[in-house]
C-alpha cells in the first residue's frame, strides 16, 4: 500500500529555534500534501495545503510566516516551525494525496505517522 | 461553521460484542464521509469511506452507515477484539475542498478480554 514517511518522529527544541519536519511519499507522487496539528485528546486541525511548485494555502488563523511550507518535489513537503515557542508543542501530521487514487473504496489520502514536537 | 461531534466518552466493551460509534455533523452536506483508526502517537489509518448516496458500507468486521437526513454516521465493529482498542475518527471533506478533511475529536474504544 501507499506509504507516507514523516521525519523526525520526535523532536525537542529550545524556545526561539526553528524546526523542520519532512513528509515524503515513498511510492507515489503527490502534487498535494496537507499538514495537520493535533493537541492531546483533540481532533486533527488542518493547518495548510501544500502544493508542489506553488505557494501553500493556509487555513484561517494559521500564521504563514510562522509555519513555513515548502513543496519542492512531487514526493517531499516540509513544514518549518520558525521561532518555536512552548505553545507550538503539538503532534504534527502530514497527509499526501495520491494522484488518480480511487475514491470509491479507498481513500486517496495517506497519512504519515506524525511528529511529536516539544518546545522547552 | 461546520461541526463534527463524536462521543467524547470512552467506549468500554467486552470482547466479542459489537461496538457502535456515532458521528454527527451540522451545517454540512458532505459528498462522502470517512472513518479512521488512530493509535497513540501514530497518524490516522484509513478504514472506510462511504458516499452520500450510499446507505451502508461493509469491510470484514466493520460496517458504516450514513444517514444524510439525520446527518449521522454509525460505525460498527462486530466480534470486537482487544486489538481493536484505539481511537476512531470520523472525517468529512470541507466544503469546496474535496480532499481537505475536517476531523471529529474521535471516540476511544477499549475492548476488554
Amino acid at each position: 500500500g501507499a506509504v507516507v514517511s514523516q521525519h523526525p518522529s520526535r523532536v525537542i527544541c529550545k524556545s526561539g529555534t526553528s524546526v523542520k519536519i519532512e513528509c515524503r511519499s515513498l511510492d507515489f507522487q503527490a502534487t498535494t500534501m496537507f499538514w495537520y496539528r493535533q493537541f492531546p485528546k483533540q481532533s486533527l486541525m488542518l493547518m495548510a495545503t501544500s502544493n508542489e511548485g506553488s505557494k501553500a494555502t493556509y487555513e484561517q488563523g494559521v500564521e504563514k510566516d510562522k509555519f513555513l511550507i515548502n513543496h519542492a518535489s512531487l514526493t517531499l513537503s516540509t513544514l518549518t516551525v520558525t521561532s518555536a515557542h512552548p505553545e507550538d508543542s503539538s503532534f504534527y501530521i502530514c497527509s499526501a494525496l495520491r494522484i488518480g487514487g480511487p475514491l470509491d473504496s479507498n481513500s486517496p489520502l495517506h497519512f504519515g505517522n506524525g511528529t511529536r514536537l516539544t518546545v522547552t | 461553521s461546520q461541526k463534527i461531534e463524536q462521543n467524547s466518552e470512552a467506549l468500554n466493551i467486552q470482547e466479542g460484542k459489537t461496538a457502535t460509534l456515532t458521528c454527527n455533523y451540522t451545517n454540512y452536506s458532505p459528498a462522502y464521509l470517512q472513518w479512521y483508526r488512530q493509535d497513540p502517537g501514530r497518524g490516522p489509518v484509513f478504514l472506510l469511506l462511504i458516499r452520500e448516496n450510499e446507505k451502508e458500507k461493509r469491510k470484514e468486521r466493520l460496517k458504516v452507515t450514513f444517514d444524510t437526513t439525520l446527518k449521522q454516521s454509525l460505525f460498527h465493529i462486530t466480534a470486537s477484539q482487544p486489538a481493536d482498542s484505539a481511537t476512531y475518527l470520523c472525517a468529512l471533506a470541507k466544503p469546496g475542498g474535496y480532499n481537505k478533511l475536517i476531523f471529529g475529536a474521535g471516540t476511544r474504544l477499549a475492548v476488554h478480554p
